[in-house]
């Protein structure tokens, strides 16, 4: 079975500024890797998502990610937050035809003003 | 893109009672549907994958008498959770595959209150 690892928790951070959500994953087989942005008392919100191609991943609301297959690394970053983006992020690994998601901790982020 | 319904969205229930939570891909077909938990703080689950006209897989851990799914429709899946204690209180969500691509696509959700 996958594992997923958000090393962050929380991550606070002031409005403007840029940030990063760090995602790893213990496969070394092919994988599709995801992020999701949950909001209070809501379901799922696909983010983005990496299938194969371009290890630079662009995403909704100026998101990115990263796949780092050396490193087994998927992190998120955006270059300027806004307060409507804190929320919760979850990476998700989905082995093969997109079977089972695994899903790591999720790491809430909390703009401040 | 494609839309995964959950009703309801909320419930509130007594213990020992049952509880049947729907989930529905409204514009795409879905042969195989998950179920999720998530619990106060944490990250989602995979409780079980329902098959449409076949039994559901279960998880390890999951009870399957407790927690009954019924895929009877390529747009339909039902979780219905019997004789609900407290500590089933819990967000439940699933997801539909779509048959054309494989992908996979989340519900709203749903907040069980067991009291």
């Amino acid at each position: 079975a996958q594992s997923v690892t958000q090393l962050d928790s929380q991550v606070p951070v002031f409005e403007e500024a840029p940030v990063e959500l760090r995602c790893n994953y213990s496969s070394s087989v092919s994988v599709y890797l995801f992020w999701y942005v949950q909001y209070p008392n809501q379901g799922l919100q696909l983010l983005l998502k990496y299938l194969s191609g371009s290890t630079l991943v662009k995403g909704i609301n100026g998101f990115e990610a990263e796949f780092n297959k050396s490193q087994t690394s998927f992190h998120l970053r955006k270059p300027s937050v806004h307060i409507s983006d804190t929320a919760e992020y979850f990476c998700a690994v989905s082995e093969g035809n997109f079977n089972k998601f695994y899903f790591g901790s999720g790491t809430k982020l909390n703009v401040k003003p | 893109g494609a839309v995964v319904s959950q009703h309801p969205s909320r419930v509130i229930c007594k213990s020992g009672t049952s509880v049947k939570i729907e989930c529905r891909s409204l514009d795409f077909q879905a042969t195989t549907m998950f179920w999720y938990r998530q619990f106060p703080k944490q990250s989602l689950m995979l409780m079980a994958t329902s098959n449409e006209g076949s039994k559901a897989t279960y998880e390890q851990g999951v009870e399957k008498d407790k927690f009954l799914i019924n895929h009877a429709s390529l747009t339909l899946s039902t979780l219905t959770v019997t004789s609900a204690h407290p500590e089933d209180s819990s967000f439940y969500i699933c997801s539909a595959r779509q048959i054309q691509n494989n992908e996979q696509f989340f519900g709203p959700g749903t907040r069980l209150t067991v009291l």
